[in-house]
């Protein structure tokens, strides 16, 4: 089983700011990775797929890079609706898992 | 619109079972995978399983299997989760969830449903 590291767990900026989240993989899962925000109360949303591809609708400030087991979301200038929590997702093998999460505040 | 609605959820003593059902609407469920995935109050998100389109093809976390069964009937756009021998930690929203319209590959979700909270307590 591919086991996801997330970090930090709590990344706490101001808008404007740039974010940088982290997701480790236990062994390479080459491109197959995925990044989701969710908002209280809200169903997760596809933000990249492919480690780099933007999902439809998804703002150019989103973006992702990475390959094997070291992966980024950036956030380049934090607006307010995107505190939230960031949870990646891997597609290489069965079972498919999720990070636990990186939750963005507002300082 | 794209729509998946989730039903079923309840509170169900250790040991019980319970049946969650996805209803799809506003694309051509037949053509696609469909995915549970779980979420435990005030944490993380964790894939519980797939389904191919035709039913032939069936996926599960470890944790659930020989204890869950999913299923679809694509004459009634519908999605299942019967979940048998339910246990603590299987408290959690139960989301259902297929691939966006612009990806060929089955396991990246968007859309999901609103979720069902199951909760398995005495």
């Amino acid at each position: 089983e591919v086991v996801l590291t997330q970090s930090p767990a709590t990344l706490s900026l101001s808008p404007g700011e740039r974010a940088t989240l982290s997701c480790r993989a236990s062994q390479s899962v080459s491109n197959y990775l995925a990044w989701y925000q969710q908002k209280p109360g809200q169903a997760p949303r596809l933000l990249i797929y492919d480690a780099s591809n933007r999902a439809t609708g998804i703002p150019a400030r989103f973006s992702g890079s990475g390959s094997g087991t070291d992966f980024t979301l950036t956030i380049s200038s934090l607006e307010p609706e995107d505190f939230a929590v960031y949870f990646c997702q891997h597609r290489s093998s069965w079972p498919l898992t999720f990070g636990g999460g990186t939750k963005v505040e507002n300082k | 619109e794209v729509q998946l609605v989730e039903s079923g959820g309840a509170l169900v003593q250790p040991g019980g079972s319970l049946r969650l059902s996805c209803a799809a609407s506003g694309f051509t469920f037949s053509n696609y995978w469909m995915t549970w995935v779980r979420q435990a109050p005030g944490r993380g998100l964790e894939w519980v399983a797939s389904i191919k389109q035709d039913g032939g093809g069936t996926y599960y976390v470890d944790s659930v299997k020989g204890r869950f069964t999913i299923s679809r009937d694509n004459t009634k756009n519908s999605l299942y989760l019967q979940m048998n021998s339910l246990r603590g930690e299987d408290t959690a929203v139960y989301y259902c969830a297929r691939r966006p319209d612009y990806i060929s590959h089955p396991n990246w979700f968007d859309p999901w449903g609103q979720g069902t909270l199951v909760t398995v307590s005495s």
